[in-house]
């Protein structure tokens, strides 16, 4: 099972808004409602911040938002703030013998 | 509170064992799916391995035949046994839960770091 695609570094100024992009294909990101992404501060441990493509849970800004057309999922943070500059991680079902792959990481900047 | 602490990490020899515990408290390791990933140094993370409520376990390719998951219900807590270790699995291994069987990974250990070196 092959790593989700995603670009290796983003950035943006605070008050703006980016997206980072997460693409698979027809047999993961393609075919199951079921992206999530997670938040990662250097040495920190993952953080949930969005699943089942567009759900956030409790706790989480509503900056961040989700969505998925075709075989690509896409990760929305509006109103850029600092504390948001971290690397992001999509993650998806892929069927049941392997059942989940990850992205592998945006590095996202705040400028 | 619903916390995760891992612990068993440390230096390992090549072809060498290891057992990492991911002890669980503020609900029941059992009714819910949960999953091993992995992140080795300056990488990204890699899943490896989920045990399901109803007990059936699956591995990344990476790992499957060497590396067995299992859970203790009397001590509310999830096992990765880690043998024929490699350089590669070099890593930090964090354990998660999975509420919704979703693939929500909520909440995250602190990590465990395993290094495989002679």
């Amino acid at each position: 099972q092959s790593a989700l695609t995603q670009p290796a570094s983003v950035s943006g100024s605070p008050g703006q808004s980016i997206t980072i992009s997460c693409t698979g294909t027809s047999s993961d990101v393609g075919s199951y409602n079921l992206v999530s992404w997670y938040q990662q501060h250097p040495g920190k441990a993952p953080k949930l911040m969005i699943y089942e493509v567009s759900k956030r849970p409790s706790g989480v800004s509503n900056r961040f938002s989700g969505s998925k057309s075709g075989n690509t999922a896409s990760l929305t943070i509006s109103g850029l703030q600092a504390e948001d500059e971290a690397d992001y991680y999509c993650c998806s079902y892929a069927g049941s013998s392997t059942p989940w792959v990850f992205g592998g990481g945006t590095k996202l900047t705040v400028l | 509170e619903v916390q995760l602490v891992e612990s068993g990490g440390g230096l390992v020899q090549p072809g060498g064992s290891l057992r990492l515990s991911c002890a669980a408290s503020g609900f029941t390791v059992s009714s819910n799916y949960m999953s091993w990933v992995r992140q080795a140094p300056g990488k990204g993370l890699e899943w490896v391995s989920v045990i399901y409520s109803g007990g059936s376990t699956y591995y990344a390719d990476s790992v499957k035949g060497r590396f067995t998951i299992s859970r203790d219900n009397s001590k509310n807590t999830l096992y990765l046994q880690m043998n024929s270790l490699r350089a590669e699995d070099t890593a930090v291994y964090y354990c998660a839960r999975d509420e919704s069987g979703g693939g929500g990974f909520d909440p995250w250990g602190q990590g465990t770091l395993v290094t495989v070196s002679s």
